[in-house]
């Protein structure tokens, strides 16, 4: 199975601040790699596939980059609406996997 | 607009058998791939199973295959998740969500429904 590794797995930070979070593959995906957003108590929602591409209305303040092993998600200005978890999910093959998690909290 | 509708959660005992359905709408429901995943209580999100467009194939995590069978009823639009054999670790919130794609090959999710609770407890 592809293990996925999200780091940092919680982060504090404040409105306006630009964020970046990492996720690594195990072994090489291509671009197989989807980013979600979760609140509290809420279904996830889809932020990002193919490591780059913004689902359909999704704010350009989120924008994801990397290809193979090594992906990032940036939020551009942190908003009070932006502060949730956030997950990555490769789908090169199944099982379909996901990462642990980042936890993006106000300061 | 694309909207999936879980029920079918509860209080099961272990050993015990559930199924849970999900109603679709908004979209050509027979024209894409569907899924399950659960998150247990304050963990993060694990892949359950998928189920391609025509429900000709199937896929499931190892920690399910054996118990739990993904179905699909395209002259309903809805999904099922049966599952059987439940343990307390199969304890969690199940959402349904839809794939982008109808072949079932692997691939993401890009609408999810709301969840529902399915609790195994002796």
């Amino acid at each position: 199975d592809i293990q996925m590794t999200q780091s940092p797995s919680s982060l504090s930070a404040s409105v306006g601040d630009r964020v970046t979070i990492t996720c690594r593959a195990s072994q090489g995906i291509s671009n197989y790699l989807a980013w979600f957003q979760q609140k509290p108590g809420k279904a996830p929602k889809s932020l990002i596939y193919a490591a780059s591409s913004l689902q359909s209305g999704v704010p350009s303040k989120f924008s994801g980059s990397g290809s193979g092993t090594d992906f990032t998600l940036t939020i551009s200005s942190l908003q009070p609406e932006d502060f949730a978890t956030y997950y990555c999910q490769q789908y090169n093959t199944y099982p379909l996997t996901f990462g642990g998690g980042t936890k993006v909290e106000i300061k | 607009e694309a909207q999936l509708l879980e029920s079918g959660g509860g209080l099961v005992q272990t050993g015990g058998s559930l199924r849970l359905p999900c109603a679709a709408s908004g979209f050509t429901f027979s024209s894409y791939g569907m899924s399950w995943v659960r998150q247990a209580p304050g963990k993060g999100l694990e892949w359950v199973s998928a189920i391609s467009a025509s429900g000709g194939s199937t896929y499931y995590a190892d920690s399910v295959r054996g118990r739990f069978t993904i179905s699909r009823d395209n002259s309903k639009d809805t999904l099922y998740l049966q599952m059987n054999s439940l343990r307390d670790e199969d304890t969690a919130v199940y959402y349904c969500a839809k794939l982008p794609d109808g072949s079932g090959r692997p691939e993401t999710f890009d609408v999810w429904g709301q969840g529902t609770m399915v609790t195994v407890s002796s």
